[in-house]
């Protein structure tokens, strides 16, 4: 079975730049999450989806990321305009369900911004 | 929200013997209770979780305990080996939402 793919791995940008990262989660996985973790913390929520509809957003700085999940299959993350405190790694997950089960996670795509 | 803390950050133990972690959680209404691990550059990935209908569970040598009353649970791992060495998250959440909110993670180093 494919596991959840993320793309780019690696991202370097300035400041104000904008930035996209890309995932493909478990086939058949109606759960998609993206999950931001600094550097010597664990894993914080940024939104979930169930299908193609956001479940929870209320952790996304709405300001400046974005996300969607077309046709309830793939998802970018999108951060625009970028600031230093959004260096970390961006980590996409997915489960079959709501229903208290397995994370599955991608690699993760490393942001830093200078 | 959910609020999980973690203790020790770090961990050093001797191949062999065992390593406790201890998390607790300040959501009442939290009732699914993961373990992941994460290897140095690696993904998380979960090794053992439990539900609040039990009190214990146990896979070969990890194990994890629960209390509700006090809002803590516990990861055991014994006979622990180099391979063991990685940072582990525990993590809870409200079941039916699978909104984990994850611990700041316990760095386990296993000295041969």
């Amino acid at each position: 079975e494919a596991g959840v793919a993320q793309s780019p791995r690696y991202k370097i940008i300035e400041k104000r730049q904008s930035v996209a990262f890309w995932c493909n989660p478990i086939s058949g996985h109606a759960t998609l999450y993206w999950y931001q973790q600094i550097l010597g913390q664990g894993p914080k929520l940024l939104i979930q989806f169930q299908n193609n509809g956001v479940v929870d957003d209320s952790q996304l700085p709405k300001d400046r990321f974005s996300a969607e999940r077309l046709k309830g299959v793939d998802s970018t993350l999108k951060i625009q305009p970028a600031k230093l405190e959004d260096s970390a790694v961006y980590l996409c997950a997915s489960s079959q369900g709501l229903e208290g089960g397995e994370l599955f996670f991608g690699e993760g795509s490393r942001l830093t911004v200078l | 929200g959910e609020n999980v803390e973690q203790h020790p950050s770090t961990l050093s133990v001797q191949e062999g013997d065992s390593a406790v972690i201890k998390c607790t959680y300040s959501d009442s209404a939290s009732n699914y209770f993961p373990w992941y691990k994460q290897e140095l550059g690696k993904r998380p990935q979960l090794i053992i979780d439990i539900r609040s209908n039990v009190g214990e569970k146990k896979d070969q040598r990890i194990a994890v305990t629960l209390n509700k009353t006090a809002k803590h649970f516990s990861l055991h791992i014994t006979e622990t080996q180099p391979e063991d060495s990685a940072v582990y998250f525990c993590a809870a959440t409200p079941y039916g939402n699978n909104r984990l909110a994850f611990g700041k993670g316990n760095q386990v180093v296993v000295i041969p």
